[in-house]
C-alpha cells in the first residue's frame, strides 16, 4: 500500500510566522501535490511537483512556496502565515501516468492565530 | 461552468437502499476518472477507478459515458458505514497534466 505521511495532524501558529509542512511518500512516486481544503470550496491545488527540484504553481500559490530536494519529500512553506491560511492541508502523490490516482496523507489541520 | 460538477446532496437514504450519484465534466479530452470517498475530517481515499466499459467492486458500480461527459457511482444495499462524502475526480492532459476534484456529494445512510 502507498503510504503518504504528513508531519503533523494539528498545528497552531501565529500570524507572521514561517511555517513548514512536511510530506513524505514511500512508493517512489514522481508526482507530489499540496492542496488545501476549506468548507464549501473543496480541494484547491496550491503547488505540485513532477520531479526532484521541479515545481509548478497550482490554482492558489500566493503566499506559499514549496521545496522538493528529494524524490520522497515535498515541503510546503507559508512564508509569513496569515489567518486566511487557516485550513486543512493535504499532501498527495501519484505515478506520472495520467491514468494513475493520487494517494493522500492524513492531512494537517493548521490554525493561524 | 465548473470543470467537474456534482450534486452536493445531501442524499439521505435508509439502510439497504440503492443510491446513485452523477458527476459531469466539461473537458472532452479528459482521460481518466475516479471516485474517492472522504469521511468527516479525514483525507480522501480512492474508492475505485472508472473504466470505459464500466466496472464493479462489490456493492459499488462505476460507469463512464464519454458521449454525455458524465460518470456515475451506484451503491447497492447501503450500509451505515457508507455515510461519507463522495468525490468525483477527473484527470486530463490538455495543456499539461491536470487533476480536477469535484466538490463532493454527501451521503447519509440511516438505520
Amino acid at each position: 500500500d502507498v503510504k503518504v505521511t504528513q508531519s503533523s495532524r494539528y498545528l497552531v501558529k501565529r500570524t507572521g510566522e514561517k511555517v513548514f509542512l512536511e510530506c513524505v511518500q514511500d512508493m517512489d512516486h514522481e508526482n507530489m501535490f499540496w492542496y488545501r481544503q476549506d468548507p464549501g470550496l473543496g480541494l484547491r491545488l496550491i503547488y505540485f511537483s513532477y520531479d526532484v527540484k521541479m515545481k509548478e504553481k497550482g490554482d492558489i500559490p500566493e503566499g506559499y512556496s514549496v521545496s522538493r530536494e528529494k524524490k520522497e519529500r515535498f515541503s510546503l512553506i507559508l512564508e509569513s502565515a496569515s489567518t486566511n491560511q487557516t485550513s486543512m492541508y493535504l499532501c498527495a502523490s501519484s505515478l506520472p501516468d495520467d491514468n494513475q490516482p493520487q494517494h493522500f496523507g492524513d492531512g494537517t489541520r493548521l490554525s493561524i492565530l | 461552468r465548473k470543470e467537474v460538477e456534482q450534486d452536493p446532496g445531501p442524499f439521505n437514504v435508509p439502510e439497504g437502499a440503492t443510491v446513485a450519484f452523477n458527476c459531469t465534466y466539461s473537458n472532452s479530452a479528459s482521460q481518466s476518472f475516479f471516485w474517492y470517498r472522504q469521511d468527516c475530517r479525514k483525507e480522501p481515499k480512492l474508492l475505485m477507478s472508472v473504466y470505459s466499459s464500466g466496472n464493479e467492486d462489490g456493492r459499488f458500480t462505476a460507469q463512464l459515458n464519454r458521449a454525455s461527459q458524465y460518470i456515475s457511482l451506484l451503491i447497492r444495499d447501503s450500509k451505515l458505514s457508507d455515510s461519507a462524502t463522495y468525490l468525483c475526480v477527473v484527470n486530463s492532459e490538455t495543456g499539461g497534466f491536470k487533476t480536477i476534484f469535484g466538490a463532493g456529494t454527501r451521503l447519509f445512510v440511516k438505520a
